[in-house]
């Protein structure tokens, strides 16, 4: 069956380190790969996408990295801030659809 | 734009009872998704809509929940009859034209069957 696995444990960083986080998915070919962001009480909101033929992808402090061959995309966060605090997931589309496919997520704590 | 808008942020019900949710997308997005998010399942899609015809609704979990879009600026999800287990946060989120297009989220409906 199709999954898509993020680490359910939260993730504890002290500010100004590089917190990474993960993404597998299995039995998937996806064209493209999005994070996003999920502060309580709030939906997601769209970070990055990286489509198949990208390696690497910047925005200021974020950088995801996306290999089809290990089947995993990682998203790191540079200097992070406690306002990094949040939720992440990772959303994969079904190949030549518009059917978006969310992970369960992994919540950062950034502490000061 | 407002950005996608969902109506009641909250709702609390008695079991059995019908509950409809609805959901405005942005303006000129052509694709609609419903989602459903819980502790244990994370966020599930219930059923998405491509120029308003229903695509995909395999993660509808059973015959209680229906989702209709009557036209490009309106969608509704119904959940009748309402059971306990029904419990979640309801979003319900748009796209633009073609793949590889963010999705934007409404904030959510906090439905709660008693």
């Amino acid at each position: 069956s199709q999954k898509i696995e993020q680490n359910s444990e939260a993730l504890n960083i002290q500010e100004g380190k590089t917190a990474t986080l993960t993404c597998n998915y299995t039995n998937y070919s996806p064209a493209y790969l999005q994070w996003y962001r999920q502060d309580p009480g709030r939906g997601p909101v769209f970070l990055l996408l990286i489509r198949e033929n990208e390696k690497e992808k910047r925005k200021e402090r974020l950088k995801v990295t996306f290999d089809t061959t290990l089947k995993q995309s990682l998203f790191h966060i540079t200097a992070s801030q406690p306002a990094d605090s949040a939720t992440y997931l990772c959303a994969l589309d079904r190949l030549n659809t518009d059917k978006l496919i969310f992970g369960t997520g992994t919540r950062l704590q950034v502490f000061p | 734009d407002a950005g996608v808008i969902q109506s009641p942020r909250h709702e609390v019900t008695e079991m059995g009872q019908e509950v409809t949710l609805r959901c405005k997308p942005i303006s000129g997005h052509n694709s609609l998704f419903w989602y459903r998010q819980t502790m244990m399942r994370g966020l599930e899609l219930l059923i998405y809509f491509n120029n308003n015809v229903p695509i995909d609704d395999s993660g509808m979990p059973e015959d209680r929940f229906s989702a209709k879009m009557p036209n490009a600026s309106f969608s509704t999800l119904k959940i009748q009859p309402s059971e306990p287990r029904d419990s979640a946060v309801y979003f319900c989120a748009s796209s633009g034209t073609g793949m590889n297009t963010e999705a934007f989220f409404g904030q959510g409906t906090r439905l709660t069957v008693v």
